[in-house]
């Protein structure tokens, strides 16, 4: 699985858009980029995942540029409750590993989301 | 909504005993894991276990380590004889077969060792 890199903390205002980018230059055809979040020790939360479009759900959107060597996770109203460590995971799509493939975590983003 | 839930939240221990820690993941979900989490540290991952047997495991789950489904619905990790350095937080997740593959987490275990 591709390398991905992330500042280590960032911090956003109550109601503003938070953005955290990742690069992960490496990133391979069959990689799909996916976002995790972890509040305060509570287990790991998926977020979103795209391969090369851009993607929203009604937690976030994913902004991956045309080269797919960097994206944007956009939160676009931040909250007090959005104050986490978010993760960027490059990971090959299951349906080509064998279904079972792992989770590796870096040291991830720490949001501070301030009133 | 379907959650994955874990027992007990926390388990104190004694050097060289065994634990017994168990998840109950979501109900359709067929792929298993467990990571942990040293304190301060990164989620590290420790198995993955798909039809009644591991598909992948780390350096780190040795032959302390074992993982089982007993029945169908729990999916348990077994430390043999705990050290020091066991001590972190567990977590259980699932996944369905199919769909957005993305892993559900439980809330984890915080197992301290003494």
């Amino acid at each position: 699985d591709a390398k991905t890199t992330q500042p280590p903390s960032m911090d956003c205002a109550e109601g503003r858009a938070a953005n955290l980018p990742c690069n992960h230059s490496t990133i391979s055809g069959n990689e799909y980029v996916y976002w995790y979040r972890q509040i305060h020790s509570q287990g790991p939360q998926y977020i979103i995942h795209g391969l090369k479009n851009n993607e929203t759900n009604e937690m976030a959107s994913l902004i991956i540029t045309e080269d797919r060597k960097s994206s944007t996770l956009i939160l676009p109203h931040a909250t007090l409750r959005d104050t986490a460590v978010y993760y960027c995971i490059v990971r090959v799509a299951p349906q080509f590993s064998g279904g079972y493939n792992k989770l590796i975590f870096g040291a991830g983003t720490r949001l501070a989301v301030h009133p | 909504e379907p959650e994955v839930t874990q027992t007990p939240s926390h388990q104190v221990t004694q050097m060289g005993q065994e634990v017994i820690l168990r998840c109950v993941p979501i109900s359709n979900h067929l792929y298993f894991y467990w990571y942990r989490q040293i304190l301060g540290q990164k989620v590290e991952f420790l198995v993955s276990f798909y039809n009644n047997e591991i598909s992948e495991k780390s350096e780190i789950f040795d032959d302390q380590f074992s993982v089982e489904r007993p029945d169908g619905s729990n999916f348990t990790l077994k430390i043999r004889s705990t050290k020091l350095e066991d001590s972190a937080m567990y977590f259980c997740a699932s996944r369905e077969m199919k769909g957005t593959y993305e892993q559900y987490f439980g809330p984890g275990t915080r197992l301290t060792v003494t």
